[in-house]
């Protein structure tokens, strides 16, 4: 069981909006940057989102990234069949040491 | 080009070891850290550990910290993970990615991965 929680699956139609949470603690996301990562089938995860809400270059501003206190969300806007996809928050955590958490990640469907 | 390409797939018996090695180019090796990760199929993605370019430090998860090493040779600008006395439970495809803070996982840059699969 991942130290961050994410539902495992949400979807939309074409066009709409959905959003990923990603629940922890205060020592992960309550005191450190979330991450987000989009992982295609058979492919390595990218970068979606850094710094809780930064979008690297070529990333579309359809992404969007949130953190309130111990929780973090992901939005897809606009949502297109290219973003069926899994979706993975990431944080250092201070607990055991310190270490890098995934969350357990997110189907994303486009119905 | 901008790019970390890793070593190819490997078929290994329980209780031996895999050294995987993911060599960078196109930027400067030793300016970023190195995380690598791991994601067993069909589930969540695993950190293990990471090692900084710049002075060789390396931190482990307590998970793995008796079983994986992390190196790296800068002249020939690529890293390795090492992964010793393995098991059935350790086949998965492993990552290496390029971070830049020891404590924020930002990977921008990732590697094609590596099927490492572990089998009597």
């Amino acid at each position: 069981q991942s130290v961050v929680t994410q539902p495992p699956s949400a979807s939309g139609t074409f066009g709409q909006r959905v959003t990923i949470s990603c629940s922890g603690s205060r020592s992960n996301i309550g005191r450190n940057f979330v991450n987000w990562y989009q992982q295609l089938p058979g492919t390595a995860p990218k970068l979606l989102i850094h710094g809780n809400n930064q979008r690297p270059a070529g990333v579309p501003d359809r992404f969007s990234g949130s953190k309130s206190g111990t929780s973090a969300s992901l939005a897809i806007s606009g949502l297109r069949s290219e973003d069926e996809a899994e979706y993975y928050c990431a944080v250092w955590d201070d607990s055991l040491s310190g270490r890098v958490v995934f969350g357990g990640g997110t189907t994303v469907s486009v119905l | 080009q901008v790019q970390l390409v890793q070593s190819g797939a490997e078929m290994k018996k329980p209780g031996a070891s895999v050294k995987v090695s993911c060599k960078s180019s196109g930027y400067t090796f030793n300016s970023y850290t190195m995380h690598w990760v791991r994601q067993v199929p069909g589930q969540t993605l695993e950190w293990m550990g990471w090692l900084n370019g710049g002075t060789g430090n390396t931190k482990y998860s307590q998970k793995y910290q008796d079983r994986v090493t992390i190196t790296q040779d800068t002249s020939a600008s690529t890293a390795y993970m090492e992964l010793s006395r393995l098991r059935s439970d350790d086949t998965a495809v492993y990552y290496c990615g390029r971070g830049y803070s020891a404590f924020d996982p930002k990977i921008d840059l990732w590697g094609q991965g590596t099927l490492v699969t572990v089998s009597s």
